[in-house]
């Protein structure tokens, strides 16, 4: 099915380790953005990309890494994890422009211990 | 910068009466305006948007919103909630014309629908 993959769907990090949260999607959309979700915060933007190659800052980048070189994916890569990082991370991609809809992947749920 | 306020946490009904989820927006540019909705252990859909033209914008599930530029409104409403209803519903903006990336959320609001 098209749409945006998000792998892994559950993750347990010590402090102090490092991962990649993967995401990639099948509809060509230029547009990606990484969002963290807390409870009573909504979503907050990290990173996000307006095409391959080109990466920028959210609100909330540090800890946070991304890059994007391929049009498909764009992964968002913790550093040295902290337990302030424990969220729900979604992905989410557009065709592009303000006129349209992103489309979000199922999310990543990172538990920081 | 734009920012958005979902002044209710939570909203309790019941079924098959009427809803409205409020939501209030700053912006010192024209804005794109958008509702999603988050279903229990899922991602957001996408709901309605409002981009331009008739302020009153409708979903294919019966709700609407409607634009209300001199009150900085985009509230949804639906006449008659279901069971199924039940979610974390989102307001966002984006600046009009702009990119799609920045697309700033407001905190949401959890409809409960009861019997």
């Amino acid at each position: 099915n098209a749409g945006v993959t998000q792998t892994p769907k559950f993750q347990v990090l010590k402090t102090g380790q490092s991962m990649t949260l993967q995401c990639a999607q099948d509809m060509n959309h230029e547009y990606m953005s990484w969002y963290r979700q807390d409870p009573g915060m909504g979503l907050r933007l990290i990173h996000y990309s307006v095409g391959a190659g080109i990466t920028d800052q959210g609100e909330v980048p540090n800890g946070y890494n991304v890059s994007r070189s391929t049009t498909e994916d764009f992964p968002l890569r913790l550093l040295s994890a902290a337990p302030s990082q424990t969220s729900v991370y979604f992905c989410a991609s557009s065709e592009g422009g303000g006129n349209y809809g992103y489309t979000f992947g199922s999310g990543t749920r990172l538990t920081v211990v | 910068a734009q920012s958005v306020t979902q002044l209710d946490s939570q909203v309790p009904v019941f079924e098959e009466a009427p809803v409205e989820l409020r939501c209030n927006y700053s912006s010192s540019v024209s804005v794109y305006l958008f509702w999603y909705v988050q279903y229990p252990n899922q991602g957001l859909q996408l709901l309605l948007k409002y981009l331009s033209g008739s302020t009153l914008v409708e979903s294919i599930n019966g709700f609407e919103a409607e634009f209300n530029k001199s009150q900085t409104s985009f509230h949804l409403r639906k006449p008659s909630v279901h069971i199924s209803d039940t979610a974390e519903y989102f307001c966002a903006v984006s600046r009009s014309p702009g990119t799609a990336s920045k697309l700033t959320f407001g905190t949401g609001t959890r409809l409960q629908v009861t019997l």
